[in-house]
């Protein structure tokens, strides 16, 4: 069983400011790594997959890499909207997700 | 546009049922691989079930299977949940989420989610 595990748990950052998430995995997933963001009562939303590659729709601000078992999602801008749970999931095996990184305003 | 909107959800008791349904709009529904994935209060995701495009192929995560059984109406646009002998732990909000695939691989990631459904087993 693949166990992700990611930090920091929460994450404070000024609006404008670049955040860095990390997300790591207990064996190689290889570039199987997706992201997702959750607000508040809303679902998540694919912001990456395949370690690197942003889902449709998604501003060029996001961006993700990594590859084996070290994973870093980067907002190189905070805007408002972008406060909120970041997941990442595995799909190298079945799917798993990490605990989240909550980025929440400084 | 297209979209995912689940119901069903609702309030009981522990060795009880609940069926789920999730309906699918915007896209060609049987064209697509599809899952449920749950969130307990509070905590993080974990993913409960897939059903292939036709659904001939169904995969259980081990905390559900023998209880919970997925099906899909490829006519009706429409995704489920049978959900038996449920437990305080199956407290959870349901999503329905759609697969997404880059390659060849044999596993997933989800590509568009529905707003989910809250069900709540409690006495």
């Amino acid at each position: 069983e693949i166990v992700m595990t990611q930090s920091p748990a929460t994450l404070s950052v000024s609006p404008g400011e670049r955040a860095t998430l990390s997300c790591r995995a207990s064996q190689s997933v290889s570039s199987n790594l997706a992201w997702y963001q959750q607000k508040p009562g809303q679902a998540p939303r694919l912001l990456i997959y395949g370690a690197s590659t942003r889902a449709t729709g998604i501003p060029a601000r996001f961006s993700g890499s990594g590859s084996g078992t070290e994973f870093t999602l980067t907002i190189s801008s905070l805007q408002s909207e972008d406060f909120a749970v970041y997941y990442c999931q595995q799909y190298n095996n079945w799917p798993c997700f990490g605990p989240g990184t909550k980025v929440d305003i400084k | 546009e297209v979209q995912l909107v689940e119901s069903g959800g609702g309030l009981v008791q522990p060795g009880g049922s609940l069926r789920l349904s999730c309906a699918a709009s915007g896209f060609t529904f049987s064209s697509y691989e599809m899952n449920w994935v749950r969130q307990a209060p509070g905590k993080g995701l974990e993913w409960v079930s897939y059903i292939s495009s036709s659904g001939s192929t169904i995969y259980y995560a081990d905390s559900v299977k023998g209880r919970f059984t997925i099906s899909r109406d490829n006519a009706k646009n429409s995704l489920y949940l049978q959900m038996n002998s449920l437990r305080a732990e199956d407290t959870a909000v349901y999503y329905c989420a759609r697969v997404g695939r880059d390659g060849y691989n044999l596993f997933w990631y989800f590509d568009l989610w529905g707003r989910g459904t809250l069900v709540t087993v409690s006495s």
